[in-house]
């Protein structure tokens, strides 16, 4: 069995400020994990994942995330924020042999100027 | 229903066949997506509807792939002779808009295997 936990369904920042998106995950086997993006009227966008090679992944845009096998977490951060980061933003855990991939609820991401 | 409904859940299917792909998003919702997951990739996004039309086509791998949503409903996704490589787990995923702010519901995928 697999599951994905965002802790934060809204996240609210300034601008220049750091960004800190969490996602918790439980998996039986080594999972795969992804941050995806989505903004308004696009498809989702994979910004970086994890496939058990280094654990700190750095992604487009500036982000970067660090797979934590002790923590089972999977924090998504960026130290500026800008405002074309506002958008949605989906922790996904996938590993094959459990069937199938595992979504999150999403955590919206707002930057204040 | 309670979330996205896809069917069916397993395809096996022979190379050159065709095979459809439906998807019952929650009712209300306006905005509706399809995904492609192959082994040990991430998400690719296929098409996205809101209501009946298609305003971004732009995922769809090739001619032999097509989508259409009725009565701001079902989705079915076609795929026309198949090929080994369109083996992966086809999501579909839906929001009550398109607009920022809306969760966006997930299904729990059709995988198709071409043999």
């Amino acid at each position: 069995a697999q599951s994905v936990t965002q802790l934060d369904s809204h996240v609210s920042v300034s601008e220049g400020t750091p960004v800190l998106l969490r996602c918790n995950y439980s998996s039986s086997y080594s999972p795969s994990l992804f941050w995806y993006v989505q903004h308004p009227n696009k498809g989702l966008q994979l910004l970086l994942k994890y496939t058990s090679a280094a654990t700190l992944v750095k992604g487009i845009n500036g982000f970067e995330a660090e797979f934590k096998k002790s923590e089972t977490s999977f924090h998504l951060t960026k130290p500026s924020a800008h405002m074309s980061d506002a958008a949605e933003y989906f922790c996904v855990v996938s590993s094959f042999n459990a069937g199938k991939s595992t979504f999150g609820d999403g955590t919206t991401l707002t930057v204040k100027p | 229903g309670a979330g996205v409904s896809q069917s069916p859940s397993n395809k096996v299917t022979e190379k050159g066949k065709d095979v459809e792909l439906r998807c019952d998003p929650i009712s209300g919702h306006t905005a509706l997506y399809w995904y492609r997951q192959r082994l040990g990739q991430g998400l690719e996004f296929l098409i996205y509807f809101q209501g009946n039309s298609a305003p971004d086509k732009s995922g769809l791998p090739s001619d032999r792939f097509s989508a259409e949503r009725t009565g701001e409903s079902v989705s079915t996704l076609t795929i026309q002779r198949t090929q080994q490589e369109d083996s992966a787990v086809y999501l579909c995923a839906s929001s009550e808009s398109k607009d920022r702010g809306n969760t966006i519901y997930f299904g729990e995928g059709s995988w198709l295997t071409v043999v």
